[in-house]
């Protein structure tokens, strides 16, 4: 069964200051990683995806995320956050050629002026 | 651009009455999702059809939830009785197929209040 830890509850950041959002994750089976964002009262957003190939994956609004095997990582960053990014993220994971999804308890990030 | 509809956005009611929530997937997805996610914590999978077959209720409370997608479109998802601990936000996600690698579409959920 797969587990997904997201190390932080909240992460508060001054507006064109770099973030990352950490997230680790437990499987004994190769995994798809995902990361999601939910802006207040609205469902969930797809930011970007590790299907396989390159660690490094680029998403929207200009987040990015790198899968690192050996430490069971697939944390967030991004190089300058704007007031707008001020969300929850979620860390996801489902087993390679199964069906269920995983979702981390969430980070909350916060970006002040 | 296509999205998940969901209705009502809002409901309250007291415990031990009866609650439905709707739902209606992008056109032409055979997978829905029901997730349930209690504030603070991420969203956790309560139901899951391809088509109208549930291919895992496994964490649903059978006793008091049920769900249905008849026509393998849209889907009601029922609570009888509400109680307390029930007070979540109710999402409902769709996806092209059954599988683990594609992006799941949320809709903007129904916040539900037992009191």
């Amino acid at each position: 069964a797969q587990s997904v830890t997201q190390l932080d509850s909240q992460v508060p950041v001054f507006e064109e200051a770099p973030v990352e959002l950490r997230c680790n994750y437990s499987s004994s089976v190769s995994v798809y990683l995902f990361w999601y964002v939910q802006y207040p009262n609205q469902g969930l957003q797809l930011l970007l995806k590790y299907l396989s190939g390159s660690t490094l994956v680029k998403g929207i609004n200009g987040f990015e995320a790198e899968f690192n095997k050996s430490q069971t990582s697939f944390h967030l960053r991004k190089p300058s956050v704007h007031i707008s990014d001020t969300a929850e993220y979620f860390c996801a994971v489902s087993e390679a050629g199964g069906f269920k999804t995983i979702f981390g308890a969430g980070t909350r990030l916060f970006v002040k002026a | 651009e296509a999205e998940v509809a969901q209705s009502p956005r809002y409901k309250i009611t007291e415990k031990s009455q009866a609650v439905a929530f709707w739902c209606d997937p992008i056109s032409g997805h055979a997978t829905l999702y029901w997730y349930r996610q209690i504030l603070g914590q991420g969203p956790e999978l309560l139901v899951q059809f391809q088509d109208e077959s549930v291919v895992d209720d496994s964490q649903l409370p059978k006793d008091r939830f049920s769900a249905e997608r008849l026509k393998g479109v849209d889907s009601t998802l029922k609570i009888q009785p509400a109680e307390l601990g029930d007070s979540a936000m109710y999402l409902c996600a769709s996806s092209a197929r059954l599988a683990g690698e594609v992006e799941q579409f949320f809709g903007p959920g129904t916040r539900l209040t037992v009191l």
